[in-house]
């Protein structure tokens, strides 16, 4: 099973501020991977597949990176609804699919 | 555009077996091209994919439920089902039923149960 591990746990950003998160695969998935967004007490949402395709009705201001291990969801100036846990998905090797543990973005 | 909405008791004795259903509207269970999944996530905790089914009937599951889980499909009612035997507190989460796109990656997301096990 692959193991995928997020940093930070938590991160704290100023609206208007760039976001950066962080996401390690325990071994290369290649460019399959998926970012999600959830708010509380919301489904999670489709943000970014293949590494750096942004899902249909996404804003430019998301954007991914990355292949092998080391992947990267940048937030570009964060708006309000934007403060939410975000969760990597690697779908390389399955079953199963495997989740990070997930990383908030509060306001600071 | 598919959407997904989940069915059932919100709370299950221990050692019962919970059941879920899913209901796919927008979209044709039978059309292939999708998985359709279930999974779950603790309280305050991360996503747990559970497994899935295709409409074919293949079904895939996580290996650490794999001995109680059962994904089910019914292409007449356009529904899809879980079935979780013996459960405990550690089954209390929030069950989510969503589709995976063929590559793997999961589009669309039903609004999520809490299914509570308590006596």
């Amino acid at each position: 099973e692959i193991v995928m591990t997020q940093s930070p746990a938590t991160l704290s950003v100023s609206p208007g501020e760039r976001a950066t998160l962080s996401c390690r695969a325990s071994q290369s998935i290649s460019s399959n991977l998926a970012w999600y967004q959830q708010k509380p007490g919301q489904a999670p949402r489709l943000l970014i597949y293949g590494a750096s395709t942004r899902a249909t009705g996404i804003p430019a201001r998301f954007s991914g990176s990355g292949s092998g291990t080391e992947f990267t969801l940048t937030i570009g100036s964060l708006q309000s609804e934007d403060f939410a846990v975000y969760y990597c998905q690697q779908y390389n090797n399955w079953p199963p699919e495997t989740f990070g543990q997930g990383t908030k973005v509060e306001i600071k | 555009q598919v959407q997904l909405q989940e069915s059932g008791p919100g709370l299950v004795k221990p050692s019962q077996t919970l059941s879920l259903t899913c209901t796919v509207s927008g979209g044709s269970i039978s059309s292939g091209g999708s998985y359709w999944s279930w999974i779950r996530q603790h309280p305050g905790k991360g996503l747990e994919w559970i497994g899935y089914i295709y409409y074919s009937g293949s079904t895939y599951y996580n290996p650490s439920l794999k001995s109680r889980v059962t994904i089910s499909v019914d292409t007449s009612k356009n529904q899809f089902s879980l079935k979780l035997s013996s459960v405990t507190a550690a089954d209390t989460a929030v069950y989510y039923c969503a589709t995976r796109a063929g590559s793997g990656f999961f589009d669309y997301w039903g609004q999520g149960t809490l299914v509570t096990v308590s006596s």
